[in-house]
């Protein structure tokens, strides 16, 4: 157990509609870290938000968005749902920003979903 | 723009061999980490070991090992007696030191371990 919660496991949901995933990261970690891997695109680099604050935006789609709340937890908003977005999505927690030895990324379980 | 390349996309060994996962990378660092995370069918990610690349010794972990060859760009993972809760998705990553420190990943290497 790497002491990152995701939720829920699994989703199932619409083409067009709206879904949240939430993502508790490990106690103590600041930084929390978004990831999603599908098929054809593999794993990539959502956003990063440490301490409640954006600090890095990957290919993150407009339709997506973050926010990272004043306990630390984070949770990624998928709006308007295309076939396309169907995949894994992983969170994964460090104690740092950047610059740390000892900052190595825990990952979640992931949250999949699939858009019908 | 960093890239990772893992150019095999599958492997096979049988049960206590050892087998070589091969990692290429491009960046215009000099400091930077590179990983290797496991992803068994559970497809929860999990870190195997890590190399920082300021560190000329390579890194092991129990019965999984690095060679970081600095110059060449290159992270192979070996794995010794390879055991049947070794058999996943092997990725190869990336990040910076300084700054955002994204992961980024190669296209991953299936593994089987042949009983």
């Amino acid at each position: 157990d790497s002491g990152v919660t995701q939720t829920p496991k699994h989703l199932i949901t619409a083409t067009g509609q709206r879904v949240t995933l939430r993502c508790s990261p490990r106690s103590g970690d600041l930084s929390v870290y978004w990831y999603q891997q599908s098929l054809d695109q593999g794993l990539q680099f959502l956003i990063q938000y440490y301490n409640g604050e954006e600090r890095a935006k990957g290919n993150i789609l407009e339709r997506f968005s973050a926010q990272q709340f004043p306990d630390l937890h984070s949770e990624l908003n998928l709006s308007s749902l295309e076939l396309g977005d169907s995949a894994l999505y992983f969170c994964a927690s460090s104690p740092f920003s950047s610059g740390r030895a000892e900052n190595i990324q825990y990952f979640g379980a992931g949250t999949r979903l699939s858009v019908l | 723009a960093q890239t990772v390349t893992q150019s095999q996309p599958e492997m096979s060994v049988q049960e206590a061999e050892t087998v070589t996962l091969s990692c290429t990378y491009d960046t215009s660092e000099s400091d930077y980490y590179l990983f290797w995370y496991k992803q068994p069918p559970s497809r929860q990610m999990i870190l195997v070991i890590r190399q920082e690349a300021y560190k000329q010794q390579n890194a092991t972990e129990n019965r999984f090992s690095v060679n970081f060859q600095k110059a060449a760009k290159s992270f192979s993972l070996k794995i010794s007696d390879s055991q049947l809760g070794d058999a996943a998705m092997y990725f190869c990553a990336y990040s910076v030191i300084q700054g955002a420190q994204k992961l980024v990943f190669g296209q991953g290497t299936r593994l089987t371990i042949n009983p």
